[in-house]
């Protein structure tokens, strides 16, 4: 059983560009959380997803930052027009449904440079 | 809200020394605690987590008691590898019951030979 999987492992973009970032979570389970990790800080949560729907997106940016998880394929963290302060890492977090609320599954993170 | 506060690092210590980061949380209703290592250049591993008050956690030869008196998840270790060389991330479940954490700031521990 594969881990979660996220890509790519690295991204740069210039500023104005856009950033999408995928996540696979683990066979079986369908909630997904995104993470972001500026340098030298611990994660903030930004947002919590379920089959095509949002849960929780208390976290995210109001402009620029949107997250989806369709019925097929992965969940995928869109930031448009991306500026110097969004490079961080970006990770990932999947639970199983009779899990839930009591472990998160992360994956390998994806970082982001702006440049 | 919520929050998790951890000892500032970075903590340097000696191989086979005994290991102590101190962690304490706030938060309403009764969340679970978690530990999250995390080695350079990788995702969050967990390492241990507690459900409920009193319990311990334990995995590698790391503790730590969930202590809502206190309101503590205190991580030790008897005696710590270069190995163990890694970032620790103390964490709660978030009162919404969602299931999304909150996380401390994270401590560096660096053990040297």
């Amino acid at each position: 059983n594969a881990g979660v999987m996220q890509n790519p492992r690295h991204l740069v973009r210039r500023r104005g560009q856009e950033a999408r970032l995928r996540c696979s979570p683990m066979k079986g389970h369908s909630h997904v959380y995104w993470y972001r990790q500026l340098p030298e800080e611990g994660l903030k949560f930004m947002v919590y997803l379920q089959k095509e729907n949002i849960i929780d997106e208390s976290g995210m940016p109001k402009e620029r930052f949107s997250a989806e998880f369709p019925k097929e394929g992965p969940s995928i963290l869109r930031i448009q027009q991306v500026v110097r302060g969004d490079s961080a890492a970006y990770f990932c977090a999947s639970s199983p449904p009779d899990r839930f609320g009591t472990e998160a599954f992360f994956g390998q993170g994806t970082r982001l440079t702006v440049v | 809200g919520d929050s998790v506060t951890q000892m500032e690092g970075p903590v340097t210590l000696s191989e086979e020394a005994f290991l102590t980061i101190n962690c304490t949380y706030t938060a309403t209703g009764y969340p679970s605690l978690f530990w999250y290592v995390q080695y350079p250049g990788e995702g969050l591993q967990l390492l241990l987590k507690a459900t409920k008050a009193d319990d311990k956690g334990s995995n590698k030869g790391f503790e730590a008691t969930y202590r809502k008196e206190t309101t503590s998840f205190h991580l030790e270790k008897g005696s710590v590898q270069v190995s163990d060389s890694a970032v620790y991330f103390c964490a709660l479940s978030g009162s919404s019951n969602t299931g999304k954490l909150i996380f401390g700031q994270g401590t560096t521990l660096q053990v040297k030979p």
